[in-house]
């Protein structure tokens, strides 16, 4: 199975700035496989990066995904209000997925 | 648009077999390329990956659920349902069902589409 790792576990920035969530697969990881979602407190899951850096319908373009073998990347250029939340990444190989632990992304 | 709705009993004793429907909405369930999965999260916790069948009805499942778990799909009524048998307290959680549109064995797009969810407690 492989697992992936999450960092940090929380990230705590000011709207306006830059964030960098990582996400480390214990072996390579298909980038056609690699997605990211995010979810809010009483919500459920939101697509928004496919294929590692493909932005999901919708999505405003701040939001962008980057990263090939086991070392993938989340990127929110200019933080909203909106954006605060546990960010999750994604896997799927053989035969099976998993997800990373998330990441809480809270206002500083 | 398609929409996914959960149901199920919210109590399940231990031992017992949980077993939800996910109802699909707005579309056809065997139409197009997609996986339809189910997908847990336990209070204040992360998502877990259950299982999932394709439109043509083949399945995978989490291997370490994969004794417990089946996964099947009713076309006519445009559901795929879940059964986790022996359940235990750590199979409380809510519970959602996904789809996810595919090139198989080249490509995944995402599961775009969820469920709202539902909870279930295994408790005596």
């Amino acid at each position: 199975e492989i697992v992936l790792t999450q960092s940090p576990g929380t990230l705590s920035l000011s709207p306006g700035e830059r964030a960098t969530l990582s996400c480390r697969a214990s072996q390579s990881v298909s980038s056609s496989y690699l997605a990211w979602y995010q979810q809010k407190p009483g919500q459920t899951p939101r697509l928004l990066i496919y294929g590692a850096s493909s932005r999901a319908t919708g999505i405003p373009d701040r939001f962008s995904g980057s990263g090939s073998g086991t070392d993938f990347t989340l990127t929110i250029s200019r933080l909203e209000p909106e954006d605060f939340a546990v960010y999750y990444c994604q896997q799927y190989g053989s035969s099976s997925y998993t997800f990373g632990q998330g990441t809480k992304l809270e206002i500083k | 648009q398609v929409q996914l709705q959960e149901s199920g009993p919210g109590l399940v004793k231990p031992s017992q077999t949980l077993s939800l429907t996910c109802t699909v909405s707005g579309g056809s369930i065997s139409s197009g390329s997609y996986y339809w999965s189910w997908i847990r999260q336990p209070a204040g916790k992360g998502l877990e990956w259950i299982g999932r069948i394709y439109t043509s009805g083949s399945t995978n499942y989490n291997p370490s659920l994969k004794s417990r778990v089946t996964i099947s799909v009713d076309t006519s009524k445009n559901q795929f349902s879940l059964k986790l048998s022996s359940v235990t307290a750590a199979d409380t959680a809510v519970y959602y069902c996904a789809r996810e549109e595919v090139i198989p064995n080249y490509y995944q797009y995402g599961m775009d589409v969820w469920g709202q969810g539902t909870t279930v407690t295994v408790s005596s």
